[in-house]
């Protein structure tokens, strides 16, 4: 098994531009959640799902879009960047969604807005 | 909004030493997850902690869960350098069926642990 990938690693945008970062799980798991992590904040979330179709706003969602059409893929869209959206972007994957469940994360997206 | 505190933020000890992390709230969790994370990657689980007082141990490492529920704290006895990263401390809201979709993070402790 892959576990949790995400595309691209590194991207670098100007003000203004949109851009959509992928997240895969290859687990069969329905619970996926999008953090964001910024020096000594620890990771916020943006936005999660528990399940295909079905999405809810997290901590952090404004200037996010999301959505779920198949139980492996959970994309986060930026639709018009801002230079407070540069952060590394982390997307996480459960079985069970419980709050003893395993949260598996990806590598993450160091995004940079200029 | 939960918040969760982790002390220190920064932390360079010298191999064979102990050292202890705190995680801090206000507010009462449903169970308490501890995260490493190395440069590049994404956090990995270490633990999770359910009950009030609940002690686990891994290895050299102790993880204690506050009678509360709002507090934890991780201790490392001799530390060894490969136990350098960023601790992470994980809420999970209380009264959410899905609440590990939901987690809190503290803003983490870098430890360096030098040979």
């Amino acid at each position: 098994n892959a576990g949790v990938t995400q595309t691209p690693k590194f991207q670098v945008l100007k003000t203004g531009q949109s851009m959509t970062l992928q997240c895969a799980q290859d687990m069969n798991h329905e619970y996926m959640s999008w953090y964001r992590q910024d020096p000594g904040m620890g990771l916020r979330l943006i936005h999660y799902s528990v399940g295909a179709g079905i999405t809810d706003q997290g901590e952090v969602p404004n200037g996010y879009n999301v959505s779920r059409s198949t139980t492996e893929d959970f994309p986060l869209r930026l639709l018009s960047a801002a230079p407070s959206q540069t952060s590394v972007y982390f997307c996480a994957s459960s079985y069970s969604g419980t709050s003893t469940d395993t949260q598996y994360f990806g590598p993450g997206t160091r995004l940079t807005v200029l | 909004t939960q918040l969760l505190e982790q002390s220190p933020q920064f932390l360079s000890i010298q191999e064979g030493e102990n050292l202890t992390v705190y995680c801090n709230s206000s507010s009462v969790f449903s169970s308490l997850q501890w995260y490493r994370q190395e440069p590049g990657e994404g956090p990995v689980l270490l633990v999770t902690v359910v009950t009030g007082g609940e002690v686990k141990k891994l290895k050299r490492l102790t993880f204690q869960f506050g009678d509360a529920r709002k507090d934890s704290s991780l201790h490392i006895t001799a530390a060894q350098p490969g136990d350098t990263g960023l601790y992470l401390c994980a809420g999970a809201p209380i009264g959410s069926w899905n609440a590990g979709n939901m987690l809190t993070f503290g803003g983490g402790t870098r430890l360096m642990v030098k040979p």
